[in-house]
């Protein structure tokens, strides 16, 4: 069974920019989770789909950010324009039930 | 505020020494809680979890955790370290009134020295 996974692992835009995360969980999973690691902190909640329906966005930082999960099932996550403190492993995670999490390996943004 | 922490950013060890990583934890009832293990260029991987079932939880890799509500706890612990367990740890917790997100502690890098 494959795992989550997320593309690209590594981004490096300017400030101002766009950039799109996506995040394939595995496959039946109706939970998707995303989280972001800033340098030097702990990693924090960003929102929480329940198939294409957003659960819970409290996490989300300003309205820069716009979380999609289209049918349910892959999910991007759009930066809209970039700025230097969104820099960070942003993670994914997919479960089925309350409390199984399970984590892709990141991307890695970097905005310069 | 309710809270998952962890004590020490870094533990160093010996290899075949006792590993001891801590967390507490504030809420408000006993919550769900988990130990992660993030391994260099990899996700996290989910070592154990506690659901209010058996207090002393067993995981992967022989790491084990044992829940103390009197003490707020959820120490991770292994017996005897190996080179490869050289990562970073993270403990997290599905507190009160956080609906399914996870709130992790800053997290614990192990080192396992020779």
């Amino acid at each position: 069974e494959a795992g989550v996974t997320q593309f690209p692992s590594h981004s490096v835009i300017e400030k101002g920019q766009t950039v799109t995360l996506r995040c394939d969980p595995i496959s039946g999973h109706d939970n998707l989770y995303w989280y972001r690691r800033v340098m030097g902190k702990e990693i924090k909640f960003l929102l929480h789909f329940v198939k294409e329906s957003k659960q819970d966005e409290s996490g989300m930082p300003n309205n820069r950010f716009l979380a999609e999960r289209t049918g349910g099932t892959y999910s991007t996550l759009k930066v809209q324009p970039a700025e230097l403190e969104d820099s960070g492993v942003y993670f994914c995670a997919s479960g089925m039930d309350r409390g199984w999490q399970y984590f892709g390996p990141g991307t890695r943004l970097t905005v310069t | 505020a309710q809270s998952v922490t962890q004590l020490g950013s870094h533990v160093s060890v010996s290899e075949g020494a006792l590993v001891l990583l801590r967390c507490n934890y504030s809420s408000s009832v006993p919550p769900y809680l988990f130990w992660y293990v993030q391994y260099p260029n990899q996700g996290l991987q989910l070592l154990l979890k506690y659901t209010s079932a058996a207090t002393l939880v067993k995981g992967i890799n022989g790491f084990e955790a044992e829940f103390k509500k009197s003490e707020t706890s959820f120490h991770l612990t292994k017996p005897s370290a190996h080179m490869s367990d050289a990562a970073e740890y993270f403990c997290a917790g599905i507190l009160t009134g956080g609906g399914n997100k996870l709130t992790f502690g800053t997290g614990t890098q192990l080192k396992v020295e020779l």
